[in-house]
């Protein structure tokens, strides 16, 4: 079990507006992604954290923004919400050691309109 | 870059019978090799990874997968499908077993249909 809490599991906003997903996990665990998934594109990578305040982009970060002011919370920022940003978005963590792999929250469906 | 690639969008299988879904990768080393199934409406659940040594790997729900590095391929393979093996189904690889700054590298999905 990840122990991964997304919230909300769904909303929808307008285009222009900002939207704040959030990712609580239970463990400890230093290494927290986020990833959108799109039909026909499988899951992409849109930032990680590799501890407080440690976070960096990946594939597809344009128009996103992530924070991590403590271990169990990462969130997920759209500063200006698109239709393109329509999505489910997915946070991960990483367990400890080094072959420990990806374990996934049940997810975020957003909706822009 | 790595990537993956799953060649079947769709699959139908009779309950009962045996399964395969291809998988074929391309990265420059030694992979970190996954296979998650994700269920209508929730996250991805890990069935089995591969990272070094026996190339045959064992998960759960009966799954196995094999590593063959001459094809760049991680197939994976059910001997007797049930039911509720219906679902999409993803194969990744990875630098790293989390993926570290690249992140996994996912295939599009196979979704599997089981008939009764």
């Amino acid at each position: 079990d990840a122990g991964i809490t997304q919230s909300p599991r769904h909303k929808v906003t307008e285009t222009g507006t900002p939207v704040t997903l959030r990712c609580h996990q239970t463990e400890n665990h230093r290494y927290m992604y986020w990833y959108r998934q799109d039909p026909g594109h499988g899951l992409r990578l849109i930032h990680y954290s590799y501890g407080v305040k440690d976070t960096d982009k990946g594939e597809v970060s344009d128009g996103y923004s992530v924070s991590r002011s403590k271990t169990e919370d990462f969130l997920l920022t759209l500063e200006s919400a698109t239709s393109s940003q329509t999505s489910v978005y997915f946070c991960a963590n990483q367990g400890q050691g080094n072959n420990s792999p990806l374990h996934f929250g049940n997810g975020t469906r957003l909706t822009v309109t | 870059a790595q990537s993956v690639t799953q060649p079947d969008i769709h699959i139908t299988v009779s309950e009962g019978a045996s399964l395969e879904l291809r998988c074929n990768y391309s990265y420059g080393a030694t992979p970190y090799l996954f296979w998650y199934v994700q269920s209508p409406g929730q996250g991805l659940q890990l069935l089995l990874k591969y990272f070094s040594g026996d190339t045959l790997v064992q998960g759960i729900k009966g799954f196995e997968a094999e590593f063959k590095r001459s094809q760049s391929s991680f197939n994976l393979r059910k001997p007797s499908v049930h039911w509720s093996d219906a679902a999409e189904y993803f194969c990744a690889v990875g630098a790293e077993p989390g993926g570290g700054a690249d992140g996994l590298t996912f295939g599009k999905g196979t979704h599997l249909i089981i008939q009764p």
